[in-house]
């Protein structure tokens, strides 16, 4: 069964810390996986897209890795700030084009206190 | 800034009242959705559309219909709303990446919601 599984399920952090959010996925076969960061409130913004070739993608403060042999992906957060916190969600979709099919994540919560 | 617009944002109605929520993008995109999401849980695809006069179900059963009659225009409704339709309803559109590494990826933008709640 073509799963996405995020942890953990909710993280509060301190202004200023790091913090690693983790998805694995069981998605076969894979296209690409994305981040996505949600305000309450709003509708999910994507962070990030990797495909197989890619290990590594930054985007300012935020850094997402791809292992396509584990299977597992991971967002960093560097040096965090208050307005990160929101729910991260990974999506992995199994082909490319319109006709992918995509799979969502339950979200990490994340709260950044001052 | 988005250029996929959602109305109303919030909806407080009585049971049995139908309602239509809007969804407007002006990108072009010819794939739109709706989804579904609860606090806490996965985003679950209800409708999507390929392109004009163009409606599927998605993943999870909704008693909510679409239509596609224009390119940028996507409303879905619910002819006599229950307190179990009480949710969050995301639409989102997509494009193709066409170029360099992504090319072929599917890439979604999301409006801001409606949260709708029926009692």
């Amino acid at each position: 069964k073509n799963q996405v599984e995020q942890s953990p399920q909710s993280l509060i952090i301190l202004e200023g810390k790091n913090c690693t959010l983790q998805c694995n996925y069981t998605v076969s076969p894979f296209s690409n996986l994305r981040w996505y960061k949600q305000d309450t409130g709003r509708g999910p913004v994507s962070l990030t897209i990797m495909t197989f070739s890619e290990n590594t993608k930054s985007n300012g403060r935020y850094t997402a890795t791809l292992d396509a042999d584990t299977k597992q992906s991971s967002l960093h957060i560097t040096a965090s700030q208050l307005s990160d916190s929101a729910s991260y969600i990974c999506v992995v979709s199994d082909r490319g084009s319109t006709l992918g099919r995509l799979y969502f994540g339950r979200g990490t919560q994340l709260t950044v206190w001052p | 800034e988005a250029d996929i617009y959602q109305t109303p944002r919030y909806l407080v109605i009585g049971t049995g009242k139908k309602i239509t929520l809007e969804c407007s993008q002006t990108m072009g995109h010819d794939k739109m959705y709706w989804y579904q999401q609860d606090p806490g849980m996965e985003l679950h695809l209800i409708h999507y559309s390929y392109g004009v006069n163009s409606t599927e179900k998605g993943d999870l059963s909704s008693e909510s219909t679409v239509s596609r009659i224009r390119t940028e225009h996507f409303p879905l409704t619910l002819e006599s709303a229950r307190p179990s339709h009480t949710s969050q309803y995301l639409c989102a559109s997509s494009s193709i990446e066409g170029r360099g590494p992504h090319s072929g990826a599917n890439v979604l933008t999301f409006g801001a919601g409606s949260r709708l709640t029926v009692l």
